[in-house]
């Protein structure tokens, strides 16, 4: 039981280039989230699915495209670069109701 | 204003100390709330769960005040593995929020 797993862990990229982040858990969750961390401040939902075929847009959706195909993946998608996208992208998933959230470890992306 | 929020300290207190800080909440429709823990910007691993007639777990106890939308952190004999970032997280049925951290550092 692997849980949430991201990759890569890390990544460089430059201005303008688009690249998808992916995110696979093996609890069968229905939820999935990503959030994105920039130092001194907290998660930021970027999106959100609540079942394979249904994602919704969190707080800070713009440059980010995300699908859901199947209960297990998640992928994030940066569309085209930007400098302000450098930050620690975080993976979630849990069942509905009021069950805690497991995270991935985590993909940490710089953008030249 | 911001749907959780955190004092962000840093609280700085030796071993053996109690610390105890809180987070409001904005949404009076929240239905569950969580203390997660997360260390040098690591994925935020689940603390404990908060229930509203408070509960305990070892030296951790969590408290609910859902009239004044408040959750209260306490930590008893505080130890140095204590320290890290205590984030407050609360469920709005599809997706959770978080607060920024209150941030924890204990001395030897």
């Amino acid at each position: 039981n692997a849980g949430v797993t991201q990759t890569p862990k890390f990544q460089v990229l430059k201005t303008g280039q688009s690249m998808t982040l992916q995110c696979a858990q093996d609890m069968n969750h229905e939820y999935m989230s990503w959030y994105r961390q920039d130092p001194g401040m907290g998660l930021r939902l970027i999106h959100y699915s609540v079942g394979a075929g249904i994602t919704d847009q969190g707080e800070v959706p713009n440059g980010y495209n995300v699908s859901r195909s199947t209960t297990e993946d998640f992928p994030l998608r940066l569309l085209s670069a930007a400098p302000s996208q450098t930050s620690v992208y975080f993976c979630a998933s849990r069942s509905p109701g009021g069950q805690p959230q497991h995270f991935g470890d985590g993909t940490r992306l710089s953008i030249l | 204003r911001k749907e959780v929020e955190q004092d962000p300290g840093p609280f700085n207190v030796p071993e053996g100390a109690t610390v105890a800080f809180n987070c409001t909440y904005s949404n009076s429709a929240s239905q569950s709330f969580f203390w997660y823990r997360q260390d040098c910007r690591k994925e935020p691993k689940l603390l404990m769960s908060v229930y509203s007639s408070g509960n305990e777990d070892g030296r951790f106890t969590a408290q609910l005040n859902r009239a004044s939308q408040y959750i209260s952190l306490l930590i008893r004999d505080s130890k140095l593995s204590d320290s890290a970032t205590y984030l407050c997280v609360v469920n709005e049925v599809y997706k959770l929020s978080f607060g920024a951290g209150t941030t924890v550092t204990v001395r030897a």
